[in-house]
């Protein structure tokens, strides 16, 4: 089935550690995102991809880094350096007219 | 700041009855509306969408209006069933970019 697969469902991090979130398209779009849920906030951009091998900030990409070595796929790490990384996370693809999201990644800080 | 404002975090609808979420944006230049119904841990998926040369657009149970004028847009749901129960996103696009509101939490009452 085509769609956007991301991993793992939930996560967890020591403090001082990356992370890696993983997310994974077989609909040949070239534009990738990514989104940052918190509880009752709505969803915010954190990067986005329009074509392999570049990528831009979104409104809140501190803290964060991307790369997009394959159209397939678009991994988002958290880093150290974001003080606040508990959150729904959310990666997405699009053709131009929507988006479509994944399942989501929670992670949690230990 | 935030150009795609959903005002109401929350709404309660007995079923049958119809539910109406609004939002509004900031920006003239926004050409392309969409909604998107999510539930907890799960990822956004697309409901229904607007373009500005339209003013209502019509899916089943599910109809969006929009008011260029007044920068508003509303989604009607009729009749509104419990599995209608979700938390409602709006999404504006410009240029490949998209802008989401902060939801509405939609309880639907048996």
């Amino acid at each position: 089935d085509g769609g956007i697969t991301q991993s793992p469902k939930y996560l967890f991090r020591k403090e001082g550690q990356n992370v890696t979130l993983s997310c994974e398209q077989n609909l040949n779009h070239d534009a990738m995102y990514w989104y940052r849920q918190d509880p009752g906030q709505g969803l915010r951009l954190i990067y986005y991809s329009q074509i392999v091998n570049d990528f831009q900030k979104g409104d809140i990409a501190e803290g964060y880094s991307v790369s997009r070595e394959k159209k397939e796929s678009f991994p988002l790490t958290v880093t150290s350096a974001q003080k606040n990384p508990t959150a729904f996370y959310l990666c997405a693809s699009s053709n131009n007219e929507k988006l479509f999201f994944g399942s989501g990644t929670q992670l949690s800080v230990l | 700041d935030q150009q795609v404002k959903q005002n109401s975090p929350s709404l309660s609808v007995q079923e049958g009855r119809i539910s109406i979420l609004n939002c509004d944006y900031t920006n003239s230049m926004f050409d392309y509306f969409l909604w998107y119904k999510k539930y907890p841990a799960e990822g956004p998926t697309f409901l229904i969408s607007i373009s500005s040369i339209k003013d209502k657009n019509e899916d089943g149970r599910f109809t969006v209006f929009l008011n260029k004028s007044a920068k508003h847009l509303s989604l009607h749901i009729v009749p509104s069933q419990p599995g209608d129960s979700a938390v409602y996103f709006c999404a504006a696009i410009p240029r490949n970019q998209f802008y989401f509101g902060t939801g509405t939490s939609l309880t639907v009452i048996p």
